[in-house]
């Protein structure tokens, strides 16, 4: 049983680019959140996704973008990317909204 | 707002020594966690424990909800315990507030 899958592992880009991350969930699990984690910091929450839709956001700003795929995968796109985009983002998946989150192992990203 | 708030910041221990881990958070949130963040970065779920008192191994946990705080609990530490150790919130909606965790290492 695949638990959650994140690609790629590491990724260099330059300010100004466009990123795009991808989450595949836990086997029978429908929902996906995103979290930007920060070096010597807790992750903070992105967006979460459910029925392909974005039910709630955290305070990132609209550069920050998603989408969920009918097989319930995910992409995170971050454009116009900053030096402080630089950080792990670790995608997260659960049946429904609520409980058993799973924890991919993160794409770590650096913006130079 | 919420809020989840991690002590101490930093842990070194030596092989074989015990520690706890302390979490104050507040009133608005529900169904705490502890989760272990290994050295490359992997997050893995140790307690879902909202209330009362859970041992898996040489881990245990106990939340006292009424004072809203939480309290990880290492026995005979070994080096693989290593990594931050974050108290985890979630609100009514299911997002997952984190503290700043708890950066853990045991030396031999």
């Amino acid at each position: 049983d695949a638990g959650v899958t994140q690609s790629p592992t590491h990724l260099i880009k330059t300010r100004g680019q466009q990123v795009t991350l991808r989450c595949s969930p836990k086997s029978g699990h429908d929902t996906v959140s995103w979290y930007q984690q920060a070096l010597g910091q807790g992750p903070q929450f992105i967006f979460q996704y459910y029925e392909e839709e974005e039910r709630q956001r955290g305070n990132f700003p609209d550069r920050f973008s998603g989408h969920q795929f009918p097989n319930y995968s995910s992409e995170l796109n971050v454009n116009a990317l900053l030096l402080g985009d630089s950080a792990l983002y670790l995608c997260a998946s659960s049946l429904g909204q609520i409980f058993g989150y799973t924890f991919g192992s993160g794409t770590r990203l650096t913006v130079v | 707002g919420i809020q989840v708030e991690q002590s101490p910041p930093d842990l070194i221990l030596q092989e074989g020594a015990n520690s706890t881990l302390r979490c104050n958070f507040s009133d608005s949130v529900n169904n705490l966690q502890w989760f272990h963040q290994n050295p490359w970065g992997q997050l893995i779920n140790l307690f879902y424990i909202p209330s009362g008192t859970k041992q898996n191994g040489r881990l245990s946990a106990t939340t006292v909800a009424t004072e809203r705080y939480s309290l990880l609990y290492i026995s005979s530490s070994q080096t693989t315990d290593s990594g931050v150790y974050f108290c985890v919130g979630s609100s009514n909606t299911g997002k997952l507030i984190f503290g700043q965790g708890t950066t853990l290492q045991v030396k031999p």
